[in-house]
């Protein structure tokens, strides 16, 4: 049973545009998320978090915005740059417990 | 600052070998984890400790053992492999409980 799911397999957007990743959790009692970025070859690194307290963050040209009546969350990349080209994937836990990852969405950012 | 270090990077096996998948961080976490990663699914928790001595199933438990002699390393053990174990395997660590994770580099498995 897929607690966090990310229904878009890829996404492909042009440089300088925006990216919007989106992701979907179906557990209530989750209260923080977190968004990592995979390039090939390589472990996942982590780009940014929201707790449930907040609707927004932001981080340079990041941003993640929580809907927590929709149970949605989403990862805003603007500017886009061919660097951001990867797989990013959505994690959510509830306090003290482990966290459930999406299966990523793959953003392909073409010059 | 190595972060956190998985060894081998590929490994084949064959069905019913045993073997050992070697992870080291060096950031002094208390927390370790090991994920599964299959292709098109999210990272599932094999296993995961709260600190040296202490370890716990994930969602992903059986087919594999775990121990946590010391504060730097975590190795995940697999018996009798399976082919359902081939799998992108990641450990990772974090300071607390709902902190970040720092992943290794990934050690991919192929169980034949």
């Amino acid at each position: 049973d897929q607690q966090v799911k990310q229904n878009s397999p890829s996404l492909s957007v042009q440089e300088g545009r925006i990216s919007i990743l989106n992701c979907d959790y179906t557990n209530s009692m989750f209260d923080y998320f977190l968004w990592y970025k995979k390039y090939p070859a390589e472990g996942p690194t982590f780009l940014i978090s929201i707790s449930s307290i907040k609707d927004k963050n932001e981080d340079g040209r990041f941003t993640v915005f929580l809907n927590k009546s929709a149970k949605h969350l989403s990862l805003h990349i603007v500017p886009s740059q061919p660097g951001d080209s990867a797989v990013y994937f959505c994690a959510a836990s509830a306090t003290g417990n482990q966290f459930y990852f999406g299966t990523g969405t793959s953003l392909t950012v073409i010059p | 600052n190595a972060g956190v270090t998985q060894t081998p990077k590929f490994r084949i096996l064959k069905i019913g070998q045993s073997m050992t998948l070697q992870c080291a961080q060096d950031m002094n976490h208390n927390y370790m984890y090991w994920y599964r990663q299959d292709p098109g699914m999210g990272l599932k928790l094999i296993y995961y400790s709260v600190g040296a001595g202490i370890t716990d199933k994930g969602e992903v438990p059986n087919g594999y053992n775990v121990s946590r002699s010391t504060t730097e390393d975590f190795p995940l053990r697999l018996e009798l492999a399976a082919p359902s174990q081939t799998s992108v395997y990641f450990c990772a660590s974090s300071y607390t409980r709902t902190g970040e994770l720092f992943f290794g580099e990934g050690s991919r498995l192929t169980v034949l």
